[in-house]
């Protein structure tokens, strides 16, 4: 079966630390760039970041550059965002994606809330 | 930064009438970089439509994208009852995707 299946989500402090999650399978995982999207209580999608099929380039969205981090392991179809002093308004559900092609592929979501 | 605006925010139809989206760019986007996607709560998005006006694998034919420069359309010729949801239009390149804020098709 093909997808995308993120994991990692919690309930953390402001300020702290949470690495999430995003394995693949049923395709070639190594040959797809993937990205993040996120979606905060009531509002829209918001694209966070990007990571290149070879890991060898990314880009963050402003709000969270100097903050979060990708990086991805393809022995393991795996891509992981370390996300470092998280904010209240870092709450959201967090979606990794492939680019929209003749298939589409988004995991199911994980759910970060900061709040002390 | 590109910024989608789409409209109207709220659409109330009934089941079988025809919905027109709207988003409009804030400078001109290439059409093979414009998609459309439907969701609902607690599940994925739902890609829709690629390059502006390419269907998603599986995606029923009721579904129409339009557009060019800096005014892209979605149309769903009859709406069925499981159509009802938000649907976002979406820049995308490789370095960064841009979204609307999105269209919520309500039952009238």
């Amino acid at each position: 079966q093909v997808q995308l299946v993120e994991s990692g989500g919690g309930v953390v402090q402001p300020g702290t630390s949470l690495r999430l999650s995003c394995v693949g399978s049923g395709f070639t995982f190594s040959s797809y760039t993937l990205h993040w999207v996120r979606q905060a209580p009531g509002k829209g999608l918001e694209w966070v970041a990007v990571i290149s099929h070879d890991g060898s380039t990314e880009y963050y969205s402003d709000s969270v550059k100097g903050r979060f981090t990708l990086s991805r392991d393809d022995s393991k179809s795996t891509m992981y965002l370390q996300m470092n002093s998280l904010r209240a308004e870092d709450t959201a559900v967090y979606y990794c994606a492939s680019p929209p092609r003749v298939v589409a592929l988004w995991g199911q979501g994980t759910q970060v809330t900061v709040s002390s | 930064e590109i910024v989608l605006t789409q409209s109207p925010g709220t659409l109330s139809l009934s089941p079988g009438e025809r919905a027109t989206l709207s988003c409009r760019a804030s400078e001109t986007v290439s059409a093979i970089y414009m998609a459309w996607y439907q969701h609902k709560p607690g599940q994925a998005p739902r890609l829709l439509i690629y390059g502006a006006s390419s269907r998603a694998t599986g995606i029923p034919d009721r579904f129409s994208g339009s557009g060019s420069g800096t005014d892209f359309t979605l149309t769903i010729s009859r709406l069925e009852p499981e159509d009802f949801a938000v649907y976002y239009c979406q820049r995308y390149r490789f370095s960064r995707w841009t979204f609307g804020q999105g269209t919520k098709v309500e039952i009238k």
